[in-house]
């Protein structure tokens, strides 16, 4: 059973850009939530996904959005990029929402800003 | 606001000790989840757990729903075992998950 596939897995981009990052679930769960993980802050819950619907959504600015497909396939996007989003984007599936349902995680994409 | 508590923040053993690291959380929850990454690595799920106990090999994971309060044991620890583990608060009604700071263990040979 394939595990959940995060691309790309690093990146580099400059202040003032945007970013796209995927996420393929494991098969058949409907649930996708995004982390961000710093040095300095740790992991922090971004969104959740579940059935194209987004649940929730943790306490970042409006320059992080996220969707989410009808195959369960999430993509996130950061716009105009500065140097404090530099971190590893983490996703995980569950086949419950992420609250309550075990989470399977992806590799993470590291983004670096310069 | 849900605030997740661990300790300790670093903790080194020798090889064979028993470990246990807690956790606090302050508001209700849905599930407490018990994480593990290793350095450069994923995050793998440990537990789930919304009361009593689990245990999985070596590892056992207990929570307090009247203290809020859960711990993660490891018995006879091996360096394997170096990783951080971070517990996570499942939100309550709302899902959205709270982490802690997590810790960071490391066990010598």
């Amino acid at each position: 059973k394939a595990g959940v596939t995060q691309t790309p897995r690093y990146l580099i981009k400059t202040r003032g850009q945007q970013v796209t990052l995927s996420c393929s679930p494991i098969s058949g769960h409907r649930s996708v939530s995004w982390y961000q993980q710093t040095p300095g802050q740790g992991l922090q819950f971004l969104f959740e996904y579940f059935s194209e619907t987004q649940r929730n959504k943790g306490n970042f600015p409006g320059r992080f959005s996220g969707r989410q497909f009808s195959n369960s396939r999430s993509e996130m996007n950061v716009s105009t990029l500065e140097l404090g989003d530099s971190a590893l984007y983490l996703c995980a599936s569950s086949l419950e929402p992420a609250g309550t349902g075990e989470l399977f995680f992806g590799e993470g994409s590291r983004l670096t800003v310069l | 606001k849900n605030e997740v508590e661990q300790s300790p923040q670093n903790l080194t053993a020798q090889e064979g000790e028993f470990i246990t690291i807690n956790c606090s959380y302050s508001v209700g929850i849905s599930a407490l989840h018990w994480l593990q990454q290793h350095p450069g690595g994923g995050i793998v799920s440990l537990f789930m757990l919304s009361s009593g106990k689990k245990k999985h090999g070596r590892l056992i994971a207990t929570i307090n729903i009247q203290e809020k309060h859960s711990s993660l044991h490891i018995t006879a620890s091996h360096p394997r075992d170096s990783a951080v583990y971070i517990c996570a608060d499942g939100g309550g009604s709302n899902y959205k998950l709270t982490f802690g700071k997590g810790t960071l263990l490391t066990v010598n040979p």
